[in-house]
């Protein structure tokens, strides 16, 4: 099956620093989110990002599926993004339908003030 | 508008009883995951459901387990005779519509802990 491959698998910055966090697959996905699991447990959706660009905020992403990565990018960081941060992908070629996402093992960052 | 929503927040269960898990998806959203989390592992897909059919539980497993979402109120994810294997966190998922280009919303888990 199709693997998924965070890195790094800990991060640890400073407040105000800025990070990458880099998804690696190993398929064609026709679905790829990012995900971050505060540290109470709870899972929010950050990005729909099979391919191309977004931001939101201080956060953005990219995915590059001809080249089977996707980066996740924090700027200015605070103590509220702490936690861990999962890639998850649909393999296939056609519009994805939300359903097997496959989940990498996520990177877990604590941001110190 | 309220999110996904899963009771009870944590379930305490010994070995041989069982476990039920309740989940109500967002309004207007039909379909239902399940998915479970192990300890310092990312999620894994068990079953997907549209009101009152199972579309797949290709990530069930095969005993014990089971789940259903009637036609009138909430999902719910069934684990007979429980072990202490089960303990792990387990998230329900909705969206409207199969097909669409639509993030997937999570609740907030149902942690499981087998005694």
């Amino acid at each position: 099956g199709i693997q998924v491959e965070q890195s790094p698998p800990d991060l640890i910055l400073q407040e105000g620093a800025n990070s990458t966090l880099r998804c690696n697959f190993s398929d064609s996905v026709n679905n790829l989110q990012w995900f971050h699991q505060n540290p109470w447990g709870q899972l929010i959706n950050l990005f729909y990002i099979p391919s191309g660009t977004k931001q939101n905020g201080r956060l953005s992403a990219t995915t590059v599926a001809t080249e089977r990565y996707s980066l996740l990018y924090i700027s200015s960081s605070q103590t509220t993004d702490s936690g861990v941060y999962f890639c998850a992908v649909e393999r296939g070629m056609a519009a994805g339908n939300n359903r097997k996402l496959i989940w990498g093992l996520g990177t877990s960052l604590a941001v110190n003030p | 508008n309220a999110g996904v929503m899963q009771n009870p927040r944590h379930l305490v269960r010994r070995r041989g009883q069982e476990a039920r898990l309740r989940c109500s998806p967002m309004k207007g959203h039909s379909h239902v995951y399940w998915y479970r989390q192990l300890p310092e592992e990312g999620l894994k897909f068990m079953v997907y459901l549209q009101k009152e059919n199972i579309i797949d539980e290709s990530g069930m497993p095969k005993e014990r387990f089971s789940a259903e979402f009637p036609k009138e109120g909430p999902s719910i994810l069934r684990i007979q005779q429980v072990v202490r294997g089960d303990s792990a966190a387990y998230f329900c998922a909705s969206s409207p519509i199969q097909g669409a280009d639509e993030k997937l919303f999570f609740g907030s888990g149902t942690q499981l802990s087998v005694l």
